[in-house]
């Protein structure tokens, strides 16, 4: 069955650090997403690539990037991470270019920055 | 902008009790209009869904019906299971002509159904 799948699950990691989540997808969907989820915001958009070499900024990009190299995977790194990007985070992917596609949701990654 | 708003929680209520969760919206264009379900330590799936104004999504005997008039999507379920527990995300999607944007969400309702 075609999924989404997120890695690692969970991960500690230090303030000032380099941090990669990966996310791939097995539907061969054209659009993929990254979202925060904190407690009292709800989701919060990372990021969005609608295709190879392609990619967005979202709400809350600052200290992020992604790079879309093959339209499987969209990691996303934390050039240096901060305390305040402590979150669980999570991986979606939707097929077409309208708006009501369906996303669908990687089981996400908890991060804990010390 | 685009906005969601939501009643927060926690929301208790009794098994078989009858279930509202009110969402209203903001949004530029004309959105289309989501509930997920996020159970606990799961990613989230999507419950229902609504594109165009009186449409009614309805999903494991939930339903939502896309009210133009007053910005709403309210979840509604007559008669709640323990099963049901879980957080609930209203959200829309407003398509900017790039392509298909990333959802804008409420900030989740915690249900807690007791037996």
């Amino acid at each position: 069955d075609a999924e989404i799948t997120q890695s690692p699950r969970h991960k500690i990691t230090e303030t000032g650090r380099q941090v990669t989540l990966a996310c791939h997808q097995t539907w061969n969907h054209n659009n993929m997403f990254w979202y925060r989820q904190d407690l009292g915001h709800g989701l919060r958009l990372i990021h969005y690539s609608y295709g190879v070499q392609d990619t967005n900024k979202g709400e809350v990009s600052d200290g992020y990037s992604v790079s879309r190299s093959n339209t499987e995977d969209l990691p996303l790194t934390l050039e240096s991470a901060a305390s305040s990007q402590t979150s669980v985070y999570f991986c979606a992917s939707s097929a077409g270019s309208g708006r009501a596609d369906t996303q669908y949701f990687g089981p996400g990654t908890r991060l804990t920055v010390l | 902008g685009n906005s969601v708003t939501q009643m927060e929680g926690p929301v208790t209520l009794s098994e078989e009790a009858f279930l509202t969760i009110n969402c209203t919206y903001t949004a530029t264009g004309y959105p289309s209009l989501f509930w997920y379900v996020q159970y606990p330590g799961e990613g989230l799936q999507l419950l229902l869904k609504a594109t165009k104004a009186d449409d009614k999504g309805s999903n494991k005997g939930f339903e939502a019906t896309y009210r133009k008039e007053t910005t709403s999507f309210h979840l509604e379920k007559g008669s709640v299971q323990v099963s049901d527990s879980a957080v609930y995300f209203c959200a829309l999607s407003a398509y900017s002509g790039g392509g298909a944007d990333g959802l804008t969400f409420g900030k989740g309702t915690h249900l807690i159904i007791q037996p």
